[in-house]
């Protein structure tokens, strides 16, 4: 198994572009989430996903898009991008079986916005 | 937006110290508590889930105790060593709360050889 994917590794964006990171995990697992991390900031939810075809919002949703439509995919959409979405990206899945909600993290994505 | 809080945010001990870090978390609502270990250039990694008060969770030489009534929990680090350098974040699940974890700051650990 590949576990949780992501690309692209890094990007490096004009403010006002749009741009998808893609994550995909192969492990079956429903639930799907995206962070971001700043520095001195821990991980903060942007979206999350109980199961193809439903998302919500996390603690800092706006300028962010997503959608999900196979178990496997989690695709983030950053509309227009602003310099305050400089950070590192990380897709995490994890199995509803075991109740818990252990997170499995991708490698991340690191996205800076001139 | 809750409250997950992590102290101290930065420890630096020599090989061989044991150590110790707190979680702090709202009291009501829980579900369950994470721990995690994320290496530099790495993705976090699933250390612990705890999810009854009084839970004492081990691995190797590290190990974590949960208090669900008062809201904290603590890490510890039995004998640091160069590879336990890291930083260990605690994530918080709420009762009722889909998928939804919030995570601390995370504790900064640098072991000195």
């Amino acid at each position: 198994n590949a576990g949780v994917t992501q690309t692209p590794k890094f990007q490096v964006l004009k403010t006002g572009q749009s741009m998808t990171l893609q994550c995909a995990q192969d492990m079956n697992h429903e639930y799907m989430s995206w962070y971001r991390q700043d520095p001195g900031m821990g991980l903060r939810l942007i979206h999350y996903s109980v199961g193809a075809g439903i998302t919500d919002q996390g603690e800092v949703p706006n300028g962010y898009n997503v959608s999900r439509s196979t178990t496997e995919d989690f695709p983030l959409r950053l509309l227009s991008a602003a310099p305050s979405q400089t950070s590192v990206y990380f897709c995490a899945s994890s199995p509803r079986t075991s109740g818990f909600y252990e997170q499995y993290f991708g490698p991340g994505t690191r996205l800076t916005v001139t | 937006i809750l409250n997950v809080e992590q102290s101290p945010q930065s420890l630096h001990v020599q090989e061989g110290d044991s150590t110790n870090f707190t979680c702090s978390f709202p009291s009501s609502n829980f579900y369950a508590l994470h721990w995690y270990r994320w290496e530099t250039a790495k993705s976090p990694e699933a250390l612990f889930v705890m999810t009854l008060n009084g839970d004492e969770k081990k691995k190797g030489r590290i190990s974590a105790t949960l208090n669900t009534k008062e809201g904290y929990s603590y890490l510890y680090i039995k004998g640091s060593q160069p590879e336990d350098s890291a930083t260990y974040l605690c994530a918080f699940k709420k009762n009722n709360a889909g998928n939804m974890l919030t995570f601390g700051g995370g504790t900064r650990l640098m072991v000195k050889p």
